[in-house]
């Protein structure tokens, strides 16, 4: 079956713009989980979004937002962008498991690797 | 807090040498889960393993094995004969007790990039 596919892969902005990411998760796949991976700070969560709802957030400012649309796929936003907002995002899904059945093995896209100039 | 440290930042070794990577983590929950992920050079990570806190039998699938010693806070990674296609930037991390349906936050450690050279 298809794996997690995020566009675009690649992008160039400048300070200030925004940017839309797109995540389309493993067909049946509810749960999707957004990361930031830089050189400096490594892989760092953003937020997990499941049934369109936000269910954790990571320690990162309101111009990171997500959201998640009721066919599992999802979005993230980034306004104002800053120097230091360049980075690979990843975006991963997750089949949801009962409680007690266990934690969720994350399955990731290959990524939007995103250019603030 | 959940941490997950990787000492060693970068390893190089000679094709067919064996070759450990090290995990230490810390939590205070009594239920958690590790995991290792690999990710090559085109960026996507890859699911190697899970381990829940209970099972701390080691696991071997072909070259790869994983020492878990609860005692030590280590989930450390072996690969028996190493090629070059193993060459990749590996990843552990810890995940709590998932609280509810759906997903739960992990904690991935810095990374340790593995280049193994022909």
């Amino acid at each position: 079956k298809a794996g997690v596919t995020q566009t675009p892969r690649y992008l160039i902005k400048t300070r200030g713009q925004q940017v839309t990411l797109s995540c389309s998760p493993i067909s049946g796949h509810r749960s999707v989980s957004w990361y930031q991976q830089t050189p400096g700070q490594g892989l760092q969560f953003l937020f997990e979004y499941f049934s369109e709802t936000q269910r954790n957030k990571g320690n990162f400012p309101g111009r990171f937002s997500g959201r998640q649309f009721s066919n599992s796929r999802s979005e993230m936003n980034v306004s104002t962008l800053e120097l230091g907002d360049s980075a690979l995002y990843l975006c991963a899904s997750s089949s949801p498991r009962g409680q007690g059945n266990g934690a969720n093995v994350l399955t990731f896209g290959a990524g939007s690797r995103l250019t603030v100039l | 807090a959940q941490k997950v440290t990787q000492a060693q930042t970068e390893i190089s070794v000679v094709e067919k040498e064996d070759v450990t990577l090290d995990c230490v983590y810390e939590t205070r929950d009594t239920t958690y889960y590790l995991f290792w992920y690999k990710q090559p050079p085109s960026g996507e990570l890859v699911f190697l393993i899970r381990r829940n806190s209970f099972d701390e039998q080691n696991e071997i699938s072909g070259r790869y094995s994983w020492n878990f010693q609860k005692s030590t806070s280590s989930f450390n990674f072996t690969i028996t004969a190493s090629q070059v296609v193993d060459s990749a930037v590996y990843f552990c991390a810890l995940s709590g007790n998932p609280r509810d349906n759906y997903g739960q936050n992990f904690v991935f450690g810095p990374g340790t990039r593995l280049s193994v050279l022909p």
